[in-house]
């Protein structure tokens, strides 16, 4: 059984497009992330949410939208893409505690925007 | 707000070697620390972490990392590479309800 799953796996889309990936994990963990990886492999924390309630939003263009429609799911959606959002984003969930636990990362989701 | 620095892009390493990644820290309090492996075309794994007590942590694949408070180290290290221990490892830190992580290091083992 797949821990943290994301689909799609690829994703080619033109700009201006709006485009959704979803994430679902079945650990029970009450905390899921974003993250995204640009082409220089540089990981970093987009949103974050517990129990389903936004708890960080980095600075990310308002572009992006999370939806967490229940604790086991956090979707991305993305307007009006650019040729920069062109990148690898993970999905990650951990049961938060105070930051002492690991969390679990999704297979990533590879996005370029032509 | 806390960082990480990972100071080698790249680390190369005959198998067989011992091997050290090296990783320095900087937050306020105390620092929980974590090592993660990408391997390619997947996502991160965890490997081992740091909260508190002894400062040699034991994680997964015969990885360990030393925490040096006086140094503000975290530096992951295997005893004996193997070809299949080549992969991107990351340091992180959690800070404010998420890790930050370091920019990574490409682990070469030759054989």
């Amino acid at each position: 059984d797949t821990a943290v799953s994301q689909t799609p796996k690829y994703l080619v889309t033109q700009m201006g497009n709006d485009k959704s990936i979803k994430c679902e994990q079945n650990l029970g963990h009450d905390t899921m992330y974003w993250y995204k990886q640009d082409s220089k492999k540089f990981l970093k924390i987009m949103f974050s949410y517990n129990n389903k309630e936004l708890i960080i939003n980095e600075t990310v263009p308002n572009r992006f939208s999370p939806k967490s429609p229940d604790k086991a799911h956090l979707n991305l959606h993305i307007n009006s893409l650019e040729l920069g959002d062109s990148a690898v984003y993970f999905c990650a969930s951990s049961q938060f505690l105070a930051g002492l636990n690991e969390q679990f990362f999704g297979p990533g989701t590879r996005l370029t925007v032509l | 707000a806390q960082s990480v620095a990972q100071p080698e892009d790249q680390v190369n390493v005959a198998e067989g070697n011992p091997l050290t990644v090296k990783c320095t820290y900087s937050v306020s309090g105390n620092p929980y620390l974590f090592w993660y492996v990408q391997y390619p075309n997947r996502g991160l794994q965890f490997l081992l972490k740091y909260i508190t007590g002894d400062n040699l942590v034991k994680g997964s694949y015969g990885f360990e990392a030393e925490f040096n408070k006086s140094q503000t180290s975290f530096h992951l290290k295997k005893p004996s590479a193997l070809v299949s221990d080549s992969a991107l490892y990351f340091c992180a830190v959690m800070g404010r309800r998420a890790l930050t992580f370091g920019s990574g290091t490409r682990l070469q083992v030759q054989p």
